[in-house]
């Protein structure tokens, strides 16, 4: 069966500081990778999707990347993390071209100091 | 372009209380439809989906009847239960090789004992 990696669970960081989560699904190939923000109390964010390897687009011009380094492997970066980077940090993957739905890790949350 | 629009919450109900969150549409074409929950410090869940016109997704006792006609993916249940209680979001994703799906705001949902 399938299953989807995210992590660390939860994160403080300073602002300026690095960033780095990762995201690994297992059980499949080439499976559609999203990462999205959700802020407190706010919906979810689409920030980047990927549909193979090296193959990232990007929904909103902002202070994060997003790289596919391997089929199943989906990384969240930052170079200066900001107050407003501050949320929690959903990965996903889907399979096909639509009707499937999404399968979501457990999240990271992130707490920019 | 693709909306989808949900009942604003709170919503808080009494155990056992008939419950019905709203949620419409805006897209071209056939859009396959979701409802996800998320319960408090977790990742979301496919609750339930369907595909087509007049489709009903079901599970746990939820439903919701994809209504072409009105552009709707009404939520219902007819007992709802204090495990209830989490954040209910409305989805919809066309047919592509992306398979971006758009959430609705969420609806936050507590239930009383």
């Amino acid at each position: 069966s399938q299953t989807i990696h995210q992590w660390p669970a939860t994160l403080v960081q300073p602002v300026g500081s690095p960033l780095s989560l990762e995201c690994t699904v297992e059980g499949t190939s080439n499976p559609n990778l999203y990462w999205y923000r959700q802020a407190a109390g706010r919906g979810l964010q689409l920030l980047f999707y990927s549909v193979g390897i090296g193959q990232i687009s990007s929904e909103v011009p902002q202070n994060l990347s997003a790289s596919r380094p391997q089929d199943r492997q989906f990384i969240l970066s930052s170079k200066k993390l900001l107050l407003s980077d501050s949320g929690f940090y959903l990965c996903a993957w889907t399979a096909g071209v639509g009707g499937y739905g999404y399968t979501f890790g457990s999240g990271t949350r992130l707490t920019v100091v | 372009g693709n909306s989808v629009t949900q009942m604003e919450g709170p919503v808080t109900l009494s155990e056992e209380a008939f419950l019905t969150i709203n949620c419409t549409y805006t897209a071209t074409g056939y859009p396959s439809l979701f409802w996800y929950v998320q319960y408090p410090g977790e990742g979301l869940q496919l609750l339930l989906k369907a595909t087509k016109a007049d489709d009903k997704g079901s599970n746990k006792g939820f439903e919701a009847t994809y209504r072409k006609e009105t552009t709707s993916f009404h939520l219902e249940k007819g007992s709802v239960q204090v495990s209830d209680s989490a954040v209910y979001f409305c989805a919809l994703s066309r047919y592509s090789s992306a398979s971006k799906i758009i959430f609705g705001s969420g609806t936050r949902l507590s239930i009383r004992p």
